[in-house]
């Protein structure tokens, strides 16, 4: 299995300061002949199921605001929110689906 | 509307079975896998397994493998996610999901997700 790190485990930033989540897969989620990372992004609120923010590991799905960007290939990745708001107060996963499992993270809990 | 809607929670004893349920609509059910996802209690995310709709293949993960039962009724466009004997340790908060694109096992992430089943089991 793939296993899948994050840091920091939380995150206090101040309104409109930047966040930026890291990600580590144990192997690398790049297929060569697509030339995709194959790692998307996710924030789950309290109470709520898990949103798809970024797939790819860098294409942001319609709707999301440009404020959230990822990065990184191979093996580390980058979620970063560029001026946190105040709804952005959440748990942050990432997920490899290179191979099954598609493995989580850990998540990171991002606070004011 | 595009929606998962999950069956509500339950509350059981050890050793008993449960068949919780995940059903379909606003899109082709067939077309995209459904995976499972555990969430204990004040916890991560656990990606469980996945079933084609079409053909009912499945890929469990190792941790799962043997413990629960993926199945899917065409029909009536809607997954099940099924124990023969709970134990303590499986209270959490189930999801079924949708893969985001028609890749089967070749890999997607989830873009649809249920509200989650409750699943408590205590003597």
């Amino acid at each position: 299995d793939i296993a899948v790190t994050q840091s920091p485990e939380s995150l206090a930033v101040s309104l409109g300061e930047r966040a930026a989540i890291n990600c580590k897969t144990s192997r690398s989620v790049l297929h060569r002949s697509s030339n995709n990372n194959y790692l998307g992004w996710y924030q789950q609120k309290p109470g709520q199921p898990p949103k798809l923010l970024i797939s790819w590991a860098s294409t942001r799905e319609s709707g999301v605001p440009d404020r959230f960007s990822g990065s990184g290939s191979g093996t580390d990745f980058t979620l970063t929110i560029s001026s946190l708001q105040a709804e952005d107060v959440a748990v942050y996963y990432c997920q490899q689906y290179y191979s099954p499992p598609w493995t989580f993270g850990q998540g990171t809990r991002v606070e004011i | 509307e595009v929606q998962l809607v999950q069956s509500g929670a339950e509350v059981k004893r050890p050793g008993e079975s449960l068949k919780i349920s995940c059903t379909g609509s606003g899109y082709n059910f067939a077309r995209y896998w459904i995976g499972w996802v555990r969430q204990e209690p004040g916890k991560g995310l656990q990606w469980m397994g996945i079933i084609d709709p079409a053909d009912s293949n499945t890929r469990y993960s190792q941790s799962f493998q043997g413990q629960v039962t993926l199945s899917v009724d065409k029909s009536t466009n809607t997954a099940y996610l099924q124990w023969s004997s709970l134990k303590a340790s499986d209270t959490a908060l189930y999801y079924c999901a949708k893969v985001r694109f028609e890749a089967g096992l070749a890999g997607s992430p989830f873009d649809l997700w249920g509200r989650g089943t409750l699943v408590i089991v205590s003597s």
